[in-house]
């Protein structure tokens, strides 16, 4: 069974930009998560979505949104770029969102660097 | 809220046992996750725990106790390729909530 994918690999944008990274979980994975991670903030939640319904949000201003396919597939927009959006942006897929199925299977990341 | 510690840093030696500790504080619980991470990869899962004991899985074992908020990971016979970093995660209100990870040297 193939992996969770995670496109593009690595990003540069200029601040002021904006952006959208594409996730593919699993086959027959319904609820895809997206998360920042930073050297100093460590692994950050983000959103989760399930079924094309985003469940839960994180703490994040609104300039990063993100939606969900009827195909699972999941992208996440930063919009108003800026030079602390510089992180990796990971994407997880679980069987769903209660107990042992809210296992994450992460794809690789997506290495954002804001200039 | 949720506040998940973790000591940043520990050392240990090959074939020695190290143990991870992590402390929570949420306002619900359902579960907490082990995963390791390797530099430049992605968080692979190691451990489930649910209910109050402890979890064995070949060298690895999760331990937890729900009514002191404390988890601790177990690794035995330890190996170089154990270098990484190991983070703890509380699934609370239904996001999973991550520590900050702790940074494990294996040393020869």
């Amino acid at each position: 069974k193939a992996g969770v994918t995670q496109t593009p690999r690595y990003l540069i944008k200029t601040r002021g930009q904006q952006v959208t990274l594409s996730c593919s979980p699993i086959s027959g994975h319904r609820s895809v998560s997206w998360y920042q991670q930073t050297p100093g903030q460590g692994l950050q939640f983000l959103f989760e979505y399930f079924s094309e319904t985003q469940r839960n949000k994180g703490n994040f201003p609104g300039r990063f949104s993100g939606r969900q396919f009827s195909n699972s597939r999941s992208e996440m927009n930063v919009s108003t770029l800026e030079l602390g959006d510089s992180a990796l942006y990971l994407c997880a897929s679980s069987l769903s969102f209660e107990g042992r199925a809210y296992e994450q299977y992460f794809g690789p990341g997506t290495r954002l660097t804001v200039t | 809220g949720q506040n998940i510690d973790q000591p940043t840093e520990m050392t240990a030696t090959e074939g020695a046992i190290v143990q991870i500790n992590c402390t929570y504080q949420t306002s619900g619980f359902n579960g907490l996750f082990w995963y390791q991470q390797h530099a430049g990869e992605a968080p692979t899962f190691l451990s489930y725990n649910v209910l109050d004991g402890l979890e064995e899985k070949g060298r690895f074992s999760s331990f937890l106790s729900r009514s002191k908020g404390y988890s601790y990971l177990l690794l035995k016979e330890l190996q170089m390729k154990d270098s990484a970093s190991y983070l703890c995660a509380v699934v609370q209100g239904g996001k999973l909530i991550f520590g900050q990870g702790t940074e494990l040297s294996v040393k020869p």
